[in-house]
């Protein structure tokens, strides 16, 4: 069956240590998203790209870096300068734009920084 | 700018209807909707597109009014699998993406 995979589910690091949590899709998709959720709180845009080789910032970028080398592949890395990252991570894609295209979520990461 | 969902929060009993609302400050093309169960990803319910077109999968339908900038999702004879949060992702022509409101938590009771 077609889908998105993340992992690894959950994640604990220490502060001040990178992490890349992973996301692979086999749907054939062009666009790949990833987004931060908080408790009580909506999913928040972190990065987007469209094409491999190529990515754009979302709402809350900062702290956070991705790579698209490949169609199916788009990691993200939370960095030391993310100053709050404890949060669930949830990977997506599309077939096209988000115009009239739905979003595929992944099962999400829940990454825990202490 | 986020969009505003109401209600935050609403409980039912099984076969009760509920209407979800969804406001943008921003003239919109589109709006997604969609349903998260704790603990899990949210999963694709309907998209409402400028002109009146629907695109969905589920017995659970929506309105777009886009002079209003609203769009409402109508939940009919609900069940127990209905609950959970809902969340609205309005798409604005100034963003290429889109910002998802902070969602309404459903609870259906027996």
């Amino acid at each position: 069956d077609g889908g998105i995979t993340q992992s690894p589910k959950y994640l604990f690091r220490k502060e001040g240590q990178n992490v890349t949590l992973s996301c692979e899709q086999n749907l054939n998709h062009d666009a790949m998203y990833w987004y931060r959720q908080d408790p009580g709180q909506g999913l928040r845009l972190i990065y987007y790209s469209q094409i491999v080789n190529d990515f754009q910032k979302g709402d809350i970028a900062e702290g956070y870096s991705v790579s698209r080398e490949k169609k199916e592949s788009f990691p993200l890395t939370v960095t030391s300068a993310q100053k709050n990252p404890t949060a669930f991570y949830l990977c997506a894609s599309s077939d096209r734009g988000t115009y009239n295209s739905p979003l595929h979520f992944g099962n999400g990461t829940r990454l825990t920084v202490t | 700018q986020q969009p505003v969902q109401s209600p935050q929060a609403v409980i039912l009993r099984e076969g009760e209807d509920a209407v979800i609302n969804c406001s943008s400050s921003k003239a919109l093309y589109s709006v997604h909707w969609y349903r998260q169960k704790h603990g899990e990803a949210p999963v694709f319910l309907m998209i409402l597109l400028k002109g009146g077109e629907q695109k969905g999968h589920e017995k659970i339908s929506a309105s777009f009014n886009e002079k209003k900038q609203q769009s409402s999702l109508y939940l009919t004879a609900s069940q127990l699998s209905y609950s959970g949060t809902y969340f609205c992702g309005p798409l604005s022509g100034s963003a290429r993406q889109l910002t998802f409101g902070s969602g309404t938590q459903l609870t259906v009771l027996p």
